[in-house]
């Protein structure tokens, strides 16, 4: 079946790096759009990031910009977001989606979604 | 920026009610490019309604979305014990190319 797995998430202090990871199966990843979100405790959701399937396009959200880098390893069925100078309002769940279907197919949509790693920037 | 606001913040029913979630976008969107998602506690969010109006594989139908413009509505016609959660509306732009509105709390009466 379809399944979207992070990882990498944990304890970091303000201005240090990280590096989340996120496996894909059940679907041809070399096909698909992919997105990186975030929700900090309580509050809503915020996209930070999408990649296109051959890595030739991606964009930031402005609260990220500079600071994060999105990056996809499609013989490995992976996207990565490296996390560097990280700040405490970057404290957050970050999920990784897929676009629900290849580019053009349908109107866009994230489905499936992974459980999500937990990045917690503090002293 | 394109804007999404949702309301209202919460709404209170009780199951076998009808529930009606609006967002509103700060400026024309196309109708393709509204989503909706639901959120359980403690799960990731699930894509219900995608160009505003087309339910997503194994939705229930008594979840639709409507909606045009600025002014889009998710509908639940009868709500199940299982539908009490947050909602959120997605939109896709342009700089920055994706927002989420800050989502509607179902929760019981």
């Amino acid at each position: 079946q379809v399944q979207l797995v992070e990882s990498g998430g944990g304890l970091v202090k303000p201005g240090r790096s990280l590096r989340l990871s996120c496996a894909a199966s059940g679907f041809t990843f070399s096909d698909y759009y992919m997105n990186w979100i975030r929700q900090a405790p309580g509050k809503g959701l915020e996209w930070v990031s999408y990649m296109s399937p051959t890595g030739s396009t991606k964009d930031y959200a402005d609260s990220v910009k500079g600071r994060f880098t999105i990056s996809r390893d499609n013989t490995k069925n992976s996207v990565y977001l490296q996390m560097n100078n990280l700040r405490a309002e970057d404290t957050a769940v970050y999920y990784c989606a897929r676009q629900q279907s290849r580019f053009g197919e349908l109107p866009p949509g994230f489905d499936p979604w992974g459980q999500g790693t937990l990045v917690t920037v503090s002293s | 920026e394109i804007v999404l606001t949702q309301s209202p913040g919460t709404l209170s029913l009780s199951p076998g009610e009808r529930a009606t979630l609006s967002c509103r976008a700060s400026q024309s969107i196309s109708s393709n490019y509204l989503a909706w998602y639901q959120q359980k506690p403690g799960q990731a969010p699930r894509l219900l309604i995608y160009g505003a109006s087309s339910r997503a594989a194994g939705i229930p139908d008594r979840f639709s979305g409507s909606g045009s413009g600025t002014d889009f509505t998710l509908s639940i016609s009868r709500l199940e014990p299982e539908d009490f959660a947050v909602y959120y509306c997605q939109q896709y732009g342009s700089s920055p190319p994706i927002t989420f509105g800050p989502g509607t709390k179902v929760d019981i009466k």
